[in-house]
């Protein structure tokens, strides 16, 4: 039983343009969501974060949307560069929890 | 620099034969944890620590074990392996537990993959 769903496996996007990935939750518990990025041989790598007392937090070229009532985050990066071709995993806890639950993860490919 | 490095980063061993994946991280972390990667699931929790001689289970605990006797060390035991903890491992710290820093975020070592024949 998933928690944390991340249902694209893969997205393939021009460079320049919009990436969109996207990310469910079913545990109404989660508070607080992040996106890690993990290079081929690597760790992840934290990305971005947001806590649901927002809809909305931006970093750069990086912005993640949370949308409560339907359980839903998206990961956005505008332009797509092609160093930004990874994994990304969508993950989630909430206050007093003692572990991050992540999704399946989705492959990007940026391509130029 | 900052880091958490874990060895080896790549084993083949045989069914049965004990093994131990070391864990260590240099920014006196407190919380640490130990995840696997599989195709499909994503990351899954295997044990964790909280600090020196606290540790708990995770969501996939059997077949291994952990030990946490050094704010710096937190090794992963699988006392008589099996093909199916054939897996990429990850070690993960965070400075004071998953929700007191400001972005409660994971720092991870780069990975052990583990084959078991």
């Amino acid at each position: 039983d998933q928690q944390v769903k991340q249902n694209s496996p893969s997205l393939s996007v021009q460079e320049g343009r919009i990436s969109i990935l996207n990310c469910d939750y079913t545990n109404s518990m989660f508070d607080y969501f992040l996106w890690y990025k993990k290079y081929p041989a690597e760790g992840p790598t934290f990305l971005i974060s947001i806590s649901s007392i927002k809809d909305k937090n931006e970093d750069g070229r990086f912005t993640v949307f949370l949308n409560k009532s339907a359980k839903h985050l998206s990961l956005h990066i505008v332009p797509s560069q092609p160093g930004d071709s990874a994994v990304y995993f969508c993950a989630a806890t909430f206050r007093g929890g003692n572990k991050l639950v992540f999704g399946a993860g989705t492959i990007l490919r940026v391509k130029s | 620099e900052a880091q958490v490095t874990q060895n080896p980063r790549y084993l083949i061993t045989v069914t049965g034969k004990k093994l131990t994946v070391t864990c260590s991280q240099n920014m006196n972390h407190e919380y640490m944890s130990w995840y696997r990667q599989d195709p499909g699931l994503g990351l899954r929790q295997i044990y964790y620590s909280m600090n020196v001689e606290v540790t708990d289970k995770g969501d996939v605990p059997e077949g291994y074990k952990v030990s946490r006797k050094e704010k710096r060390n937190f090794p992963l035991i699988l006392e008589s392996p099996s093909p199916n903890q054939t897996s990429l491992y990850f070690c993960a710290s965070s400075l004071t537990g998953l929700r007191l820093t400001n972005t409660g975020e994971l720092f991870f070592g780069e990975g052990s993959r583990l084959t078991v024949l």
